[in-house]
């Protein structure tokens, strides 16, 4: 079983739809959780932290859930600009594990 | 502006060929990394340094070897190339306490072992 987990997608979604993106991680001693955006053929990004009481920036909403082991990433009104890669991140003991993340196009 | 810099983009090499990967960062991070990345599998890390001289072990260090003599440089060796070692690599950098989940990465290069 992965460590962390995440649906591939694609997700194709009209512009100014919202869109959610799923992870679930199986380490319970996991102590943060990001989310890291990748454009095609570029390198990984960080996107945003992700913090138990749920944070929002912008567009974007991520929230935790420790006791399901599920991280989740929204984003509301969606550009042409979010068409990217979608990495769920995990900490454990100061080491980062990524999934294998979640394609989305916007389409016009 | 932050940068991570890797020798090559693209790179092909033979099987049994010893192979080296660069990367340099000119930000001043205690911590670099490398990983490669394949479809279906995400990013897997190989080696990482939290220091000048220090050097431990990531998930799939079989097969690599690290080298950090300067701080701003992480050097990634195949000791002999095999065709599945083909893949993306990427280097990564952080600073170390509570800024160290940011990591900085390079451009990757592409390697193709034959």
């Amino acid at each position: 079983r992965k460590e962390v987990e995440q649906d591939p997608g694609p997700f194709n979604v009209p512009e100014g739809a919202t869109v959610a993106f799923n992870c679930t991680y199986s380490n319970s001693a996991s102590q943060s959780f990001f989310w890291y955006r990748q454009d095609c053929r570029k390198e990984p990004k960080l996107l945003m932290s992700v913090y138990s009481s749920g944070n929002e920036d912008g567009r974007f909403t991520a929230q935790l859930n420790r006791a399901s082991q599920y991280i989740s990433l929204l984003i509301r009104d969606s550009k042409l600009s979010d068409s990217a890669t979608y990495l769920c991140v995990v900490n454990i003991d100061r080491q980062l594990t990524f999934g294998s993340g979640t394609q989305l196009t916007v389409l016009p | 502006d932050v940068k991570v810099t890797q020798s090559s983009r693209y790179l092909v090499k033979r099987t049994g060929e010893k192979v080296f990967l660069e990367c340099v960062q000119d930000m001043d991070h205690e911590n670099m990394f490398w990983y490669r990345q394949d479809p279906g599998l995400g990013l897997r890390l190989i080696y990482f340094s939290y220091d000048v001289k220090m050097k431990e072990k990531g998930d799939i260090p079989e097969g690599y070897s690290v080298s950090r003599e300067k701080k701003e440089r992480f050097s990634l060796i195949l000791e002999s190339a095999s065709t599945n070692q083909t893949s993306m690599y990427l280097c990564a950098s952080s600073l170390s306490g509570l800024a160290q989940y940011e990591q900085y990465f390079g451009p990757g290069t592409r390697l193709t072992v034959t």
